[in-house]
């Protein structure tokens, strides 16, 4: 059965503190893996897709990794606004859906 | 540039009522999905489709009905509202192949009573 666990469920960093969220899942053949970001009252925004084991995507003070069995989303120096809830997904074996973990939700304070 | 639009935003119905969520995407993307959150079980798919006339199920069909007769339009209809269907909804859309990512509406919460 597919399925993605993200952990810790939730993350209190001080403004600065670097940190990992981590994203295991269970899918055959992996076809693509996704990192969204949730603010309260929106929906997901996209942020990455990592393809294959080895591959790693950055975007400000965000870098995603991909391993055969997991990925991780490192946060360098974070600042307030990156509080907000991160979403791994999966693409299902058929191809057709995502299938989504339950988020880590992260709180920085200045 | 609308993208996504998702509407009512918020919607408070009643058991037993038939209720429409309603979702308009201006990019013309083929494939279009509808997913409910709930805390504690994360996103889950209902329905997806990868045209106009072509739907197909997802994780959580029951309840549910969906039709698209235009690409831009996925309209969502509980059939007789049920307070388990209490969540929010979330429309997305993909260009093409599963490989690309789906992007996604501001959601309509509704509350079944």
């Amino acid at each position: 059965e597919d399925q993605v666990t993200q952990s810790p469920e939730a993350l209190r960093l001080q403004e600065g503190e670097s940190s990992s969220l981590n994203c295991s899942y269970t899918v055959s053949g992996l076809r693509g893996l996704f990192w969204y970001r949730q603010d309260p009252g929106k929906g997901p925004e996209f942020l990455f897709t990592l393809y294959s084991a080895g591959e790693e995507k950055e975007k400000e003070r965000l870098k995603a990794t991909l391993t055969k069995k997991e990925s991780f989303l490192h946060i360098t120096a974070p600042k307030p606004e990156d509080s907000a809830t991160y979403l791994c997904a999966v693409l299902n074996q058929a191809g057709t859906a995502l299938i989504f973990g339950k988020g880590t939700t992260l709180s920085v304070s200045s | 540039d609308a993208g996504i639009t998702q509407s009512p935003r918020y919607k408070i119905t009643e058991t037993g009522r038939q209720v429409t969520l309603m979702c308009h995407q201006t990019w013309s993307h083929s494939y279009m999905f509808w997913y409910r959150q709930d805390l504690g079980h994360g996103l889950r798919l209902i329905y997806y489709s990868a045209a106009a006339d072509i739907t197909d199920k997802g994780e959580v069909p029951d309840g549910y009905v969906v039709s698209r007769s235009k690409t831009e339009n996925f309209p969502l209809t509980l059939e007789s509202a049920t307070r388990s269907q209490t969540s929010v909804y979330f429309c997305a859309t993909r260009t093409g192949p599963g490989n690309q990512p789906q992007h996604f509406g501001d959601g309509t919460r509704l509350s079944i009573l």
